[in-house]
């Protein structure tokens, strides 16, 4: 079955820094969802990748999915501590199915 | 505001008991979801409903039932056959359950924490 890995696990980086964030799949996707949470809370949807290549922005935040479609990142420019979550990478595995498979998440701490 | 709907927001189960988690969604959507998230687990999809009166099972179904009668509902029961139901719930609805990427955008409730007394 496939699976989305997800590295690092965790993350604490001072204000200001740059910072990524990678979502690893073992086949390709034929769609890419990025996705914040706040502890204890709903995933609050941020970004959409579909075509190989492709990058998008949001603020300060830009994914981007590489052109095997098999590994995508979340690049925060300048890091905020209204960036602090959990961020998780969600997948569209292709073939006749609509059903969404789940990093298990990035935990991101950002120090002022 | 349209949006999804999950209450209550803390909810606390007896031994042998059964709970309904409630999903309200008035964004029209045809989909929905119920996931289960544990602490290093990710999203577990417990069941999922494309259409008014059908629902498939996810992944870790047991011990779980399900309805949808109406669009807008899709509630969740955690039976007593379901030993282990302490976790955050999730429940989420997308436009259409095709295959289109831009139509399986998942929105999320704000979820329900089960835990036992």
């Amino acid at each position: 079955s496939q699976e989305l890995e997800q590295s690092p696990q965790s993350l604490i980086v001072q204000e200001g820094k740059n910072l990524t964030i990678n979502c690893t799949s073992s086949k390709t996707l034929y769609g890419l969802y990025w996705y914040k949470q706040k502890y204890g809370e709903g995933l609050i949807f941020l970004m959409m990748l579909q075509k190989g290549g492709e990058e998008k922005s949001h603020e300060k935040i830009t994914a981007k999915l590489d052109e095997k479609k098999q590994q995508s990142s979340l690049h925060i420019t300048a890091s905020q501590p209204s960036h602090a979550g959990i961020y998780l990478c969600g997948a569209l595995p292709g073939g006749a199915t609509n059903k969404l498979i789940f990093g298990t998440g990035t935990l991101l701490a950002v120090q002022p | 505001d349209g949006g999804i709907t999950q209450s209550p927001k803390y909810l606390f189960r007896k031994e042998g008991q059964n709970v309904t988690l409630s999903c309200e969604q008035n964004l029209n959507h045809d989909a929905m979801y119920w996931y289960r998230q544990d602490p290093g687990q990710g999203l577990r999809l417990i069941y999922y409903s494309q259409i008014v009166n059908d629902f498939q099972k996810g992944d870790i179904a047991e011990g779980y039932s399900v309805s949808r009668e109406k669009k807008e509902s899709f509630p969740l029961t955690v039976t007593s056959a379901q030993k282990n139901p302490t976790a955050f719930y999730l429940c989420a609805s997308s436009i259409w359950g095709g295959t289109g990427v831009a139509k399986n955008i998942q929105y999320f409730g704000a979820g329900t924490r089960l835990s036992v007394l």
